[in-house]
């Protein structure tokens, strides 16, 4: 079975730009979950998808969406990009909420200019 | 709000020798649970080990085994038999239980990289 998958790897963008990141999960998962990671604050929790329903928000400012698709693809975007937005973005996935195992995609690392 | 704590930021361990993880944790819950990440150089987030706080027994993966004590909020991850592969970073991270509230966010400590010598 193909595991997360998360498009692109790389990417470089310049403050005041947009971007959006993909993450495919694992085929049979429906709940998918996104975190920035950064030297400074660690592995911070973004949001949660479940059904194409957000079921959790992290403390992060408007500027950070996502959403799901009915094949419970999710993407997530940055509007209005800053230098502190460089991050690691990691997407995980789990069969539904609530305890079970969740597995992580490679990550998306953002560079912002 | 929870928050996990990882007072180790580095450890080193030599080759086939054992070596142990601390982590603690502060929550009101009473039921959640526990898990041990590790991230390589390649930084993919591999699950190690789960532990359901409701259970006494305490997981076992193969090399890897966790000392839960429910009441001092510690988890501790014991790595028998190191192997040069379990070079990388370490997060604990707690979950929970209550799926409608909370989802399946996970709070993380803020690692700690280990790195075992030949």
């Amino acid at each position: 079975k193909a595991g997360v998958t998360q498009t692109p790897r790389y990417l470089i963008k310049t403050r005041g730009q947009q971007v959006t990141l993909s993450c495919s999960p694992i085929s049979g998962h429906r709940s998918v979950s996104w975190y920035q990671q950064t030297p400074g604050q660690g592995l911070q929790f973004l949001f949660e998808y479940f059904s194409e329903t957000q079921r959790n928000k992290g403390n992060f400012p408007g500027r950070f969406s996502g959403r799901q698709f009915s094949n419970s693809r999710s993407e997530m975007n940055v509007s209005t990009l800053e230098l502190g937005d460089s991050a690691l973005y990691l997407c995980a996935s789990s069969t539904g909420p609530g305890g079970r195992e969740q597995y992580f995609g490679p990550g998306t690392r953002l560079t912002v200019t | 709000a929870q928050t996990v704590t990882q007072s180790q930021p580095e450890m080193s361990v030599q080759e086939a020798e054992t070596v142990t993880l601390s982590c603690t944790y502060d929550t009101s819950e009473n039921n959640y649970y526990l898990f041990w990440y590790k991230q390589p150089p390649s930084r993919q987030m591999i699950l190690v080990i789960r532990q359901e706080a409701y259970k006494q027994q305490n997981a076992t993966e193969n090399r890897f085994s966790v000392n839960f004590q429910k009441a001092a909020k510690s988890f501790s991850l014991k790595i028998s038999d190191s192997q040069l592969g379990d070079t990388a970073m370490y997060f604990c991270a707690f979950m929970n239980h209550s799926p409608l509230t909370s989802g399946s966010r996970l709070t993380f400590g803020e690692g700690t990289q280990l790195t075992v010598n030949p």
